[in-house]
């Protein structure tokens, strides 16, 4: 069946500093992949997706490549700040519509 | 607008008891979701509604759980005598138009908690 997984956690940076999340994912046909981010007390939202092969997606300074031949959705940032704080989730949605996460993997950025 | 609200936030109940949880979707979205996400986990899916009709309830761990959607907004997810393992957060989630390229949005999500 279709599995995603990611970098453990917890990740710690300092403001500022280059972030890589990484994810692979395992799937039959062509699959939509996502990041999902949940900050401290609230509900998950989207932050980027890519629909096909070589699409990147982007969203506040974050970018991830939808990288087929290596079955992978590397979330990066450049710059990391405070605020960016959170717990991110890779996820997979077959043609079925339903999302298949990773564990997640918890960021904190200190200042 | 509205994002997708879920009641009750919060859900302490005794094992082998009954329990609702109910999820509001953004007006006019016509695919709702349910996952469930235990303590250090992502979330797993349920269940997927498509209007009223349960287009795939592939993820429901057994026939203790059910879910309805009868006029094809509101959704119910229903559990039969709760066990201490169905304790985690349940999650509900409406997209306009379902399918892998639809977004779907997240309500905060109903923790349940079973004694």
């Amino acid at each position: 069946g279709d599995s995603v997984t990611q970098m453990e956690g917890p990740v710690t940076l300092s403001e500022e500093a280059f972030l890589t999340i990484n994810c692979t994912y395992t799937a039959t046909g062509y699959p939509s992949l996502f990041w999902y981010v949940q900050y401290p007390g609230e509900g998950l939202q989207l932050l980027l997706k890519a629909t096909k092969a070589d699409d990147k997606g982007s969203n506040k300074g974050f970018e991830a490549t939808y990288r087929k031949e290596t079955t992978s959705f590397h979330l990066e940032k450049g710059s990391v700040q405070v605020s960016d704080s959170a717990v991110y989730f890779c996820a997979l949605g077959d043609s079925n519509e339903k999302l298949t996460f990773g564990t997640g993997t918890r960021l904190t950025i200190i200042p | 607008g509205a994002g997708v609200s879920q009641t009750p936030s919060n859900k302490v109940t005794e094992k082998g008891k009954y329990v609702e949880l109910r999820c509001d979707p953004i007006s006019g979205h016509t695919a709702l979701y349910w996952y469930r996400q235990s303590l250090g986990q992502g979330p797993e899916f349920l269940i997927y509604f498509q209007g009223t009709g349960a287009a795939d309830d592939s993820g429901l761990p057994n026939d203790r759980f059910f879910a309805v959607r009868p006029e094809g907004s509101v959704s119910t997810l229903k559990i039969q005598r709760t066990e201490r393992g169905d304790s985690a957060v349940y999650l509900c989630a409406s997209s306009l138009a379902g399918g892998p390229q639809g977004t779907q949005y997240f309500g905060p999500g109903t923790r349940l908690l079973v004694l």
